[in-house]
């Protein structure tokens, strides 16, 4: 059974850092893109930066370049997003997402078959 | 960038009725890849169509999804008390995969 498990959140002040962690179980990450997602309060989805099957592509929104860093441990099947320089605009609840792959096929597409349960990140003074 | 608009914003329906939720690309979907979620409150969002009209896993059949081009509809043919929720399409047929602003689907 596919699970993903974020955790991480909390809140933090403006200029601050957090390092938010998903425990992928039922699957091994390494093998999928892997998404983080994030909601602001009342608002709509949002992407916030992918890692590919094999770590070997990462991609950031403009929103978060140069301040957030994806990054995944093959041994723990687990993904991470490094939040730095945290700005009142990043408070949002984080989602660990699998982008579909079909294993038997090589099959890839940008649609997001599971979601973690979210983790909340707030930023404020 | 593909801009997504979804419409309408809020739809008010009652339990067994059908609810037809539109979303519209600012251009072409490349192959129609576009998929629908559905989130209630406090979870995250649950796959609901992708490729536009196939169902998910586990999706009954009273959802079904349909379109091509730049104009998609997610049919919810009779209401059940758990359908009532927020709807987001999204479109993977060019990066970025953008979704859409949803639509409520409330009672």
């Amino acid at each position: 059974q596919v699970q993903l498990v974020e955790s991480g959140g909390g809140v933090v002040k403006p200029g601050g850092s957090l390092r938010l962690s998903c425990v992928a179980s039922g699957f091994t990450s390494n093998d999928y893109y892997m998404t983080w997602m994030r909601q602001a309060p009342g608002k709509g989805l949002e992407w916030v930066s992918y890692i590919s099957g094999g770590s070997t592509y990462t991609n950031y929104a403009d929103s978060v370049k140069g301040r957030f860093s994806i990054s995944r441990d093959k041994s723990k099947n687990s993904l991470y997003l490094q939040m730095n320089s945290l700005r009142v605009d990043d408070t949002a609840v984080y989602f660990c997402t699998r982008r579909y792959y079909d294993l038997l096929t090589g099959h890839s597409r940008a649609y997001f078959d599971y979601w973690g349960q979210g983790v909340l990140v707030t930023v404020s003074s | 960038e593909i801009v997504m608009t979804q419409s309408p914003a809020t739809l008010p329906l009652s339990p067994g009725e059908r609810a037809t939720l539109s979303c519209r690309a600012s251009q072409s979907v490349d192959n129609n890849y576009l998929a629908w979620y559905q989130q209630k409150p406090g979870q995250a969002p649950r796959l609901l169509i992708y490729d536009a009209f196939r169902r998910a896993t586990g999706i009954p059949d009273r959802f079904s999804g349909s379109g091509s081009g730049t104009d998609f509809t997610l049919s919810i043919s009779r209401l059940e008390p758990d359908d009532f929720a927020v709807y987001y399409c999204q479109q993977y047929g060019s990066f970025p995969y953008n979704f859409g602003p949803g639509t409520k689907v409330e009672i």
